[in-house]
């Protein structure tokens, strides 16, 4: 059964640190490895893609890695804001995209 | 360019009764999911479709039908809806998985099951 773990359930850090957020990922076959944020009552926006091939993405303050042979990817978002705060969530894609249950960041003013 | 639309946003049906779930995408991808999600649960994967007359099953696919008649829709159906399937239903899409196609997802549809 493919499944994708995600630590912390939550977390609460003050305005401008860097933070880490940890997704790890059953069956290395995938096609890439998504991160994605959510708003309380809103769909999902796409922030990153990794592929399969690559070992990291960066758009402005966020960078994501991956690392297919353990399992792993990471979302390192620095000097964080509280904009920030969302639930962010990794799906890892073969022809099946599956998510895991998320991280619900906030960010303390 | 309107992306992914689901209709209906809110819908309250009583136990046992029907309906069905619409999600339209303008981009002419191949790909299309329905998932759901629930407190503390994540989004789960209910079916999928890789194009256009196929369908597959997800991770919680009981108690649910689809079809992909039309290449742009992508139906979810209840046939006798229960309280558990009170929940907020998201449709996506992609071109394929594979390389740097992203998902893209509708704003959601509240049904709840009284």
């Amino acid at each position: 059964k493919q499944e994708v773990t995600q630590i912390p359930a939550a977390l609460s850090v003050p305005e401008g640190e860097n933070l880490v957020l940890n997704c790890s990922f059953t069956d290395s076959a995938i096609y890439n490895l998504q991160w994605f944020r959510q708003d309380p009552g809103k769909g999902l926006t796409s922030l990153l893609l990794i592929q399969s091939s690559q070992r990291e993405q960066t758009s402005g303050r966020l960078n994501a890695s991956l690392d297919k042979s353990s399992g792993r990817s990471t979302l390192y978002i620095a000097a964080s804001q509280p904009g920030d705060s969302a639930t962010y969530l990794c799906a890892r894609a073969d022809d099946k995209i599956i998510f895991g249950k998320g991280t619900r960041l906030h960010i303390l003013p | 360019n309107a992306g992914v639309t689901q209709t209906p946003k809110f819908r309250v049906l009583k136990t046992g009764q029907s309906m069905t779930l619409l999600c339209a995408q303008d981009m002419n991808h191949e790909y299309m999911y329905w998932y759901r999600q629930d407190p503390g649960m994540g989004l789960r994967l209910i079916h999928y479709s890789v194009g256009e007359g196929t369908t597959a099953k997800g991770e919680v696919p009981d108690g649910y039908n689809v079809s992909r008649l039309k290449k742009q829709n992508f139906l979810l159906g209840l046939e006798s809806a229960a309280p558990s399937q009170t929940s907020v239903y998201f449709c996506a899409s992609s071109y394929t998985p594979v390389g740097r196609n992203t998902i893209y997802f509708g704003e959601g549809s509240w049904l709840t099951v009284v």
